[in-house]
């Protein structure tokens, strides 16, 4: 069973287009990361979040936080080419050293 | 400043043999962490090290193992390989803000090192 479950697992979408991808889980995270992979690359830290209910920006994207901290949203404003990649949300539980990742979003934003 | 380095970025090993990874952090961090992918799934987590001493471990066999190394670089060893652990192998670096290492620090990873078992 994966702790942490995203959706969709793959997306393809146009230039211009709105998307929002989701992480989702029945445990409880004290803090839960996005990261972007391109192929043949480590992922990239987008954006942490600690505090329930919580929402960032960083410039198009927006990340939110669930208010029972158990699942978080990415939504992407106006996709552009670069923003194709794998997305993939990570969480931290409470007591554990590790960090869990759910299987990622492939997303391919066409021009 | 270099980011973290994995060396060899490219491994083709047969049944049964031992590998060998290398990983240098970001220079002025103390943690490394590995992680295994394999394709079409996410990262999973082998190990964290923190000033030479291991912090975590993740459910993987005993045929897995690894050190860190005074000048902090680390490596993971895989001994009599099996066809399923061929995968991207990660490794990210991070600068704990206190002794204990939380998982929400800001992990960097490198590009990793593509093993394909035969």
């Amino acid at each position: 069973t994966q702790l942490l479950e995203q959706s969709p697992q793959f997306l393809s979408i146009q230039e211009g287009e709105n998307l929002t991808v989701y992480c989702n889980s029945s445990s409880v995270f004290s803090s839960l990361q996005w990261y972007r992979q391109e192929p043949g690359e480590g992922p990239v830290l987008l954006v942490t979040v600690v505090t329930g209910g919580e929402v960032k920006k960083l410039k198009r994207l927006t990340f939110q936080f669930g208010d029972a901290r158990k699942d978080s949203s990415l939504h992407i404003t106006a996709a552009q080419p670069g923003d194709t990649g794998l997305y993939l949300c990570a969480g931290e539980r409470r007591g554990s050293e590790k960090l869990v990742f759910g299987k990622g979003t492939k997303l391919t934003v066409n021009p | 400043d270099a980011g973290v380095t994995q060396s060899p970025t490219h491994l083709i090993k047969t049944r049964g043999q031992h590998v060998t990874l290398r990983c240098s952090p970001i220079s002025g961090h103390k943690s490394v962490s590995w992680y295994q992918q394999v394709l079409g799934q996410g990262p999973q987590f082998i190990f964290q090290y923190y000033e030479k001493e291991e912090r975590g471990r993740g459910n993987f066999p005993d045929r897995f193992s690894a050190r860190q190394f005074p000048n902090y670089s680390s490596e993971l060893n895989v001994n009599a390989l099996l066809l399923g652990d061929s995968a991207l192998y990660l490794c990210a670096s991070s600068q704990p803000g206190t002794r204990r290492v939380r998982a929400h620090e800001k992990l960097f990873f490198g590009s990793g090192t593509q093993l394909s078992v035969l």
